[in-house]
């Protein structure tokens, strides 16, 4: 098993262009998350699906747009990147039942110039 | 606010000894989860160990513990024997009932560094 996985691993972008990361998993896990990580400010929520076909916004939602594409996949999309944004991002996984036990991809580092 | 504080930013410890991360929390759910994740220098998020409220005793997975103290809102991560592959950013983190699917708070992590 692959586990979760996201491409890419690395982006630079200029401000104002636009990207999506693509996360996809296949352990059969129904809820699905996107972070963002900053020095000394740990994880924070971006956005969440609970289940294929339902996302909701988290801590951090201003800028990103997500798709449950299906179970498997789950993208987050910067349509107008800016400075603000660059930081590590970080999709994870949890099965039914077990919220608790999310497995992370590898993450995606990316700079806005 | 913050509702999780990591107050150790970075701390050495010799390999073979033990080491303790604290952690406190903030909530006014009488029911939330708290959980320790390790982050090596690769980037990835490893999921340790998993503390629920109601749990009557202090989990333990191999190495790793939790010491659980509610009436003090603090869930210290307690590695003994560390080894050298220890050596990672180690993040706290909870969820909240009202958090039903699974979201997390994490804190700003504590850096350990194991030597030898």
């Amino acid at each position: 098993n692959a586990g979760v996985t996201q491409t890419p691993k690395f982006q630079v972008l200029k401000t104002g262009q636009s990207m999506t990361l693509q996360c996809a998993q296949d352990m059969n896990h129904n809820s699905m998350y996107w972070y963002r990580q900053d020095p000394g400010m740990g994880l924070r929520l971006i956005y969440y699906s609970a289940s294929e076909g339902t996302t909701d916004k988290g801590e951090v939602p201003n800028g990103y747009n997500v798709s449950r594409l299906n179970k498997r996949e789950f993208s987050l999309r910067l349509e107008s990147a800016a400075p603000s944004q660059t930081s590590v991002y970080f999709c994870a996984s949890s099965p039914i039942g077990r919220a608790h036990e999310q497995f992370f991809g590898p993450g995606t580092r990316l700079t806005v110039l | 606010a913050q509702k999780i504080t990591q107050t150790q930013p970075g701390m050495f410890v010799q390999e073979k000894e033990a080491v303790t991360l604290d952690c406190t929390y903030d909530t006014s759910d009488p029911s939330y989860g708290l959980f320790w994740y390790k982050q090596p220098s690769s980037g990835e998020m490893i999921f340790l160990i998993y503390q629920g409220s109601y749990d009557q005793q202090n989990a333990t997975e191999g190495r790793y513990s939790l010491n659980f103290q509610k009436a003090r809102k603090s869930a210290n991560l307690v590695i003994s024997a560390s080894q050298l592959g220890d050596s990672a950013m180690y993040f706290c983190a909870m969820r909240e009932v009202k958090d039903s699917w699974g979201k997390l708070q994490f804190g700003a992590g504590t850096q350990v560094v194991v030597t030898p």
